[in-house]
């Protein structure tokens, strides 16, 4: 079943705008994982913020994390054309066995 | 390879047949997953190995499906008996440890049941 909920579920920006998703989730969890999937390939990681943490940042990417709201948004910065893909939030409530629990996914479009 | 391989990358096949879907992980990875992405059910969990071990399969939608993964490395899931809400795509997934680690994701096997 679904734990995460992704808002929105469509997003268009023109080049160089910046891009917020959010996820929110229902269960306690270990950390919480962004996912980006271009069209007919598989899932790549972009990051991982743990339950103690409360924001992270890689290159462009901002990501934070409310556990008492159980939410967590993902900022992209300066967007580019090729940052058009579906962006997914997955929590993992630890040990492996449960495997990442995702959401339903934001399918972003940049308009060059 | 660098990355989580999968093979085929597509299949097409008639309802009732049996398919074999193959993952070779990120080599070192001891955790395996495999995962179930569909239209109408987004990406479902399935199974998790940690090391040859699968310690819970209730994750799998039906009896027709099974998984084993031999060496510490390579996977099979296989479906018998393949349905048409069999369709989907099957993506695999490695990590270094299932501990707070990101997951590798292959491209997936795109299943098609006619």
């Amino acid at each position: 079943s679904q734990q995460g909920e992704e808002d929105p579920q469509a997003l268009s920006i023109q080049e160089g705008e910046n891009a917020t998703m959010n996820c929110s989730y229902k269960t306690s969890i270990n950390n919480l994982q962004w996912y980006r999937q271009n069209s007919g390939r598989g899932l790549v990681h972009l990051i991982l913020i743990r339950s103690n943490e409360r924001e992270k940042h890689s290159g462009r990417l901002r990501v934070t994390l409310d556990t008492s709201k159980k939410s967590s948004s993902l900022l992209i910065t300066a967007s580019r054309a090729a940052d058009t893909a579906s962006y997914f939030c997955a929590t993992d409530r630890g040990g492996g066995a449960d495997g990442l629990t995702f959401g339903k996914g934001t399918h972003l479009i940049i308009q060059p | 390879g660098a990355g989580v391989s999968q093979s085929p990358s597509n299949k097409v096949t008639e309802k009732g047949k049996d398919v074999e879907l193959r993952c070779d992980p990120i080599s070192g990875h001891t955790a395996l997953y495999w995962y179930r992405q569909s239209l109408g059910q987004g990406l479902e969990f399935l199974i998790y190995f940690q090391g040859n071990s699968a310690p819970d399969k209730s994750g799998l939608p039906s009896d027709r499906f099974s998984a084993e993964r031999t060496g510490g490395s390579v996977s099979t899931l296989t479906i018998q008996r393949t349905q048409q809400e069999d369709s989907a795509v099957y993506l695999c997934a490695s990590s270094f440890g299932s501990y707070n680690q990101p997951q590798h994701f292959g491209d997936g096997t795109r299943l098609s049941i006619l």
